[in-house]
């Protein structure tokens, strides 16, 4: 599983409420990434980091950002949640120097209600 | 922007057939991942391919690239229950940025 770890693993929250969902990584990988699954639209990137403090936006980046104060940490808010957030969100690391393999973490499902 | 379109959408076989997946790219492909998933899980990394005419195994799925019609394929010999789930194929758009294909849903019955 390439030490990944996503936390909180279900999350039940209101609408207009802040959330945080959390990645951590043992193994000081340099890139990390979200994702969200959604029916009918597959996997989309949401943002990504390329190392300390610096992160830039994927496809689907409105309504979220994200911070990486530590090698081992990516944090993915919402910052006012709607409706439209409800997704399993994916964490990802590329391990390996040409990227060869990039692992993913076992999903965070949010339901915004 | 990149889009990935894999055949079949779902898949049914009978344990012990061989199944192929395909993947398509709409451009070239420069890193083509494969993962699969099983419902309400996470994604287990198969394998990666970025030669063309590469092909890699692992235990009873191979996987090939074919560059030139910037597709790939994954073939499932002697299919067996634990081969059911969810195939997902990703290209790298750059920077290991991934862009997904829709899945394809696999059953086997026995």
């Amino acid at each position: 599983d390439a030490g990944i770890t996503q936390s909180p693993r279900h999350k039940v929250t209101e609408t207009g409420t802040p959330v945080t969902l959390r990645c951590h990584q043992t193994e000081n990988h340099r890139y990390m990434y979200w994702y969200r699954q959604d029916p009918g639209h597959g996997l989309r990137l949401i943002h990504y980091s390329y190392g300390v403090k610096d992160t830039d936006k994927g496809e689907v980046s409105d309504g979220y950002s994200v911070s990486r104060s530590k090698t081992e940490d990516f944090l993915l808010t919402l910052e006012s949640a709607t409706s439209s957030q409800t997704s399993v969100y994916f964490c990802a690391i590329t391990v390996g120097l040409q990227g060869n393999t990039i692992y993913f973490g076992e999903g965070s499902w949010l339901t915004v209600v | 922007s990149q889009e990935l379109e894999q055949s079949p959408q779902s898949l049914i076989v009978q344990e012990g057939k061989n199944l192929t997946i395909n993947c398509t790219s709409s451009k070239t492909l420069y890193g083509l991942y494969w993962y699969k998933q099983k419902y309400g899980e996470g994604l287990i990394f198969l394998m990666m391919l970025q030669k063309g005419g590469e092909e890699k195994s692992h235990e009873k799925i191979t996987a090939k690239l074919d560059e030139k019609k910037q597709q790939s394929s994954l073939h499932i010999t002697a299919s067996q229950p634990s081969h059911a789930g969810i195939y997902l194929c990703g290209a790298d758009g750059g920077a290991q940025k991934l862009v997904f294909g829709q899945g394809t849903r696999l059953t086997i019955n026995p």
